[in-house]
């Protein structure tokens, strides 16, 4: 299997709404990260978790919360978001160590917040 | 941080013609620079990487070059195909920082 899966495809929450972004791979990788994408914009790094650790953190606001509840899985908790948290959500994963850093990414939830 | 640089944002050409998207990069760390294509809706496809002990890679009708001392890669595509038009992204990481710093996009349209 050499996919990164997500879901749900697309949400649409209210400003109060509490939702959760999945991402599943089965590659072995032990490096998971998520990024942002909004509309004609590169992806921008938001958190990076290292066997199963959280590394990396971009100052992210805290209404993101990340969780890797194994080396397969990664989710993104959602909670009070703003209008203009509305984008594209990419997962990815990748192997880290001995110069294997192909990252390869998942389709993506496009979540729209109202 | 890394800063990557990319230009131009948006590129035209004939089909079969060839295509050239430059990047730069500011951490001289960096040893690790991937390639992206995005199609719209989807997600970014790797399509070539090159790492920092090789100057030139070549896959097919993809190429891409490295110049360490001068902080640039570029992308090269010959004999284009109107299913190479597509945002293509380059990027940059550091094995200390095991994370991908995007350029801004190029904008590729192949016209047939």
């Amino acid at each position: 299997d050499t996919e990164v899966t997500q879901t749900p495809k697309h949400l649409v929450m209210g400003m109060t709404n509490k939702k959760s972004l999945k991402c599943e791979q089965h590659m072995g990788h032990r490096a998971m990260y998520w990024y942002k994408q909004k509309a004609k914009k590169p992806p921008e790094l938001m958190f990076v978790y290292s066997y199963e650790k959280l590394s990396i953190n971009e100052s992210v606001p805290s209404r993101f919360s990340p969780e890797c509840p194994n080396s397969s899985l990664l989710n993104l908790h959602l909670h009070a978001l703003q209008p203009e948290d509305s984008a594209l959500y990419l997962c990815a994963s990748s192997q880290p160590g001995q110069g294997a850093d192909e990252q390869y990414f998942g389709p993506g939830t496009r979540l729209t917040v109202t | 941080g890394e800063n990557v640089e990319q230009h131009p944002s948006t590129l035209s050409v004939q089909e079969g013609d060839s295509a050239v998207i430059k990047c730069t990069y500011s951490d001289s760390a960096s040893n690790y620079f991937p390639w992206y294509k995005q199609e719209l809706g989807k997600r970014p496809q790797l399509i070539i990487d090159i790492r920092s002990n090789v100057g030139e890679k070549k896959d097919q009708r993809i190429a891409v070059t490295l110049n360490k001392t001068a902080k640039h890669f570029s992308l090269h595509i010959t004999e284009t195909q109107p299913e190479d038009s597509a945002v293509y992204f380059c990027a940059a990481s550091s094995p200390g920082r095991r994370a991908l710093t995007f350029g801004s996009g190029t904008r590729l349209q192949v016209q047939p």
